[in-house]
């Protein structure tokens, strides 16, 4: 299936310790995204990687940390989790840089469920 | 105040009813505005763009921006217990970045 891939689906961890989500996607895109969906339902861009490269750094603490080992491949790896975290994690892609007055949809992983104890 | 402003709801109708969902907005920079659906525990999935003002329609789903206000709209004619989902609205100022602005997202729920 062609798609976007989040691993782990579910993730509950006590607070101060590092974990790491994994996104892969086969649609042959060249950028991804993280997202973070709060309890009330808000979606916020985190992060955006455009071939490896860092296009979009949003107002996150720098105990997150992408990688983009390659372009189908996005981790979030988080330091010393704290309640606050505690979120939906959703992981997109698009093909970048499309014509003028056109749009590339994103498409979105299913999502990880991080809960901080 | 958020650059996106969207009643969260939740809205129940009945079927066949027409749904009428609304975003306002503060950036007048914005110029592509989307409608995302998500089903409950799931991950967004697009439902219809637009660019710049206008309407768009695609079945039963009709989209409209009103730059000049600053509000768009998601009609939904003859409402199925299938389109019970939120529906987001988001906006971006280039298509370059893909960088979205989501609103809150309003919770529909259609009752057989």
């Amino acid at each position: 299936d062609t798609a976007v891939s989040q691993t782990p689906k579910y993730l509950v961890t006590q607070m101060g310790n590092d974990k790491s989500i994994k996104c892969e996607q086969n649609l042959g895109h060249d950028t991804m995204y993280w997202y973070k969906q709060d309890s009330k339902k808000f979606l916020k861009i985190m992060f955006s990687y455009n071939n490896k490269e860092l296009i979009i750094n949003e107002t996150v603490p720098n105990r997150f940390s992408p990688k983009s080992p390659d372009k189908a491949h996005l981790n979030l790896h988080i330091n010393s989790l704290e309640l606050g975290d505690s979120a939906v994690y959703f992981c997109a892609s698009s093909q970048g840089f499309p014509p003028p007055k056109s749009y590339n949809e994103q498409f979105f992983g299913p999502g990880t469920r991080l809960t901080v104890l | 105040q958020k650059e996106v402003e969207q009643d969260p709801g939740p809205l129940s109708v009945p079927e066949g009813a027409i749904v009428s969902l609304n975003c306002t907005y503060s950036n007048s920079a914005f110029q592509y505005f989307m409608w995302y659906r998500q089903y409950s525990r799931k991950g967004p999935e697009l439902l219809m763009y637009t660019y710049s003002s206008g309407n768009k329609e695609d079945g039963r789903f009709t989209a409209q921006v009103d730059k000049s206000s600053k509000y768009i709209s998601l009609f939904i004619r003859d409402s199925q217990p299938s389109d019970s989902a939120t529906y987001l609205c988001a906006m971006s100022v280039s298509s370059n970045t893909g960088k979205l602005i989501f609103g809150q997202g309003t919770t529909l729920q259609v009752k057989p």
